[in-house]
């Protein structure tokens, strides 16, 4: 059964870090591109950042970039997001979400449950 | 960015209802569009990708079709456990978008 499993959401003062975590099972992590979705409270979908199975194709929204940073360990079969000079705005669950696609973000196929993250003072 | 933009914003049906809802993109997309279900308090589950193609598991009475900048999902005879809300998605350039959502409730 695949399997994604999501933590390290909780409250944090705006300008703060917090970093995420998606661990999976249930499939070859390393032949699948994963990303990072996010969904304010009662809003939305917004995609945030992809990682393709090399690595080496990286993708982020633009209201992230320079602030958010994904990545992988595929011996470990996880997913990262560390997420710094956070803004009340980037209050959302955030899920991980499997890709179907090869070097750039596609469709996703499997979610998480979900971490919330609360930007707040 | 490519916008996404599904209509209505929210809908109510009785059950056995044949339902349809709209999603245009902002320009041509092809067949790159996915559909989403998320019902209350619960994860987004993929229905359809490649504009039309069901994803395993998903009962027949979804089905959806469009290509360009013009797509329509469709459930064939509403049922209870069909309450949700749905959300199309373009991924024919990066960003991958998501449109608004159309809430679907019974009548």
């Amino acid at each position: 059964e695949v399997q994604l499993v999501e933590s390290g959401g909780g409250l944090v003062k705006p300008g703060g870090s917090l970093r995420l975590s998606c661990a999976t099972s249930g499939f070859t992590f390393s032949r699948y591109s994963v990303n990072w979705v996010r969904q304010p409270p009662g809003k939305g979908l917004e995609w945030v950042s992809s990682i393709s199975r090399s690595g080496s194709d990286i993708y982020y929204t633009d209201s992230v970039k320079g602030r958010f940073t994904i990545s992988r360990d595929d011996a470990k079969n996880s997913l990262y997001l560390q997420m710094n000079s956070l803004r009340a705005e980037d209050t959302a669950v955030y899920y991980c979400a499997r890709d179907q696609g090869g070097s750039y973000p596609y469709f996703f196929d499997y979610w998480g449950q979900g971490t919330l993250v609360t930007v707040s003072s | 960015d490519i916008q996404m933009t599904q209509s209505p914003s929210s809908l109510s049906a009785s059950v056995g209802d044949r339902v349809t809802i709209t999603c245009r993109a902002s320009q041509g997309i092809s067949n790159y569009l996915a559909w989403y279900q998320q019902k209350p308090g619960k994860v987004p589950k993929l229905l359809i990708y490649a504009a039309s193609t069901l994803q395993s598991g998903v009962p027949s009475r979804f089905s959806a079709s469009g290509s360009g900048t013009d797509f329509t999902l469709t459930i064939s005879s509403l049922q209870p456990e069909d309450v949700a809300a749905y959300f199309c998605q373009g991924y024919y350039t990066v960003p991958p978008t998501f449109g608004q959502g159309t809430k679907l409730e019974i009548k």
